[in-house]
């Protein structure tokens, strides 16, 4: 069974400052999708990043980047130029490749805190 | 297009109760999953639909849960006799058919609920 660690609970950055969110996770299959969710505190998942496995490319949107070691099964998310509205939970997923379910597996999640 | 519904937001019920939810779809997503969330941890897969079918239940959802998507527009999931470890966000969530939208996820804000 493919699982998802989150090894930082928490984190905090300063307003414009970087942060780094890690992520591992653990599958037998060679080719699956990683993403990475925010929940704000209104509770709703909103997708900030997607990565496919076979793409050597690290996936980025606007402030948001990964850095994708498929070796090493990591999957960080970078967050440049923090902003007060980043502040929210975020979560690790895993979903194989295939099929047609779009089950996701979450990691345990990060809250982060932006401090102005 | 108002995104995924749901209702009730909160739920507060007596232990042995049974408790319904609804879950309204983006409207032509014809995929619908629903997901539990307890304290601290990542959401986790319950059961998915396509269209009307109810393609696959998670080992989390005992004989007490039951899901529907009769028309293959709104669900409902009801837990019955309902216990204390019950409690937790269920979360709603739907996408369109792989061809035309791959691998994203249309989050809910989910139902909180809580067995006393």
């Amino acid at each position: 069974a493919q699982t998802v660690t989150q090894s930082q609970p928490e984190m905090s950055v300063q307003e414009a400052e970087t942060v780094t969110l890690s992520c591992t996770y653990d599958t037998s299959e060679s080719d699956y999708y990683l993403f990475w969710y925010k929940q704000p505190p209104s509770r709703q998942m909103i997708l900030v990043i997607r990565q496919e496995a076979y793409k050597q490319q690290n996936a980025t949107e606007n402030r948001f980047s990964v850095n994708f070691q498929k070796a090493a099964k990591s999957f960080s998310l970078k967050i440049s130029d923090s902003q007060l509205g980043d502040a929210a939970m975020y979560f690790c997923a895993y979903r194989r490749s295939g099929g047609s379910n779009y089950k996701l597996t979450f990691g345990k999640g990060t809250l982060l805190t932006v401090n102005p | 297009d108002t995104g995924v519904s749901q209702d009730p937001r909160h739920k507060i019920t007596k232990r042995g109760q049974n408790v319904t939810f609804r879950c309204d779809p983006i409207s032509e997503h014809n995929r619908l999953y629903w997901y539990r969330q307890t304290l601290g941890q990542g959401p986790e897969f319950l059961t998915y639909f396509q269209n009307e079918a109810q393609l696959e239940k998670s080992r989390l959802l005992s004989d007490r849960f039951s899901a529907e998507r009769p028309k293959g527009s709104f669900s409902t999931l009801e837990i019955q006799r309902t216990e204390q470890g019950d409690s937790a966000m269920y979360l709603c969530a739907s996408s369109l058919p792989r061809t035309l939208n791959r691998e994203k996820l249309f989050f809910g804000s989910g139902t909180q609920l809580s067995v006393l």
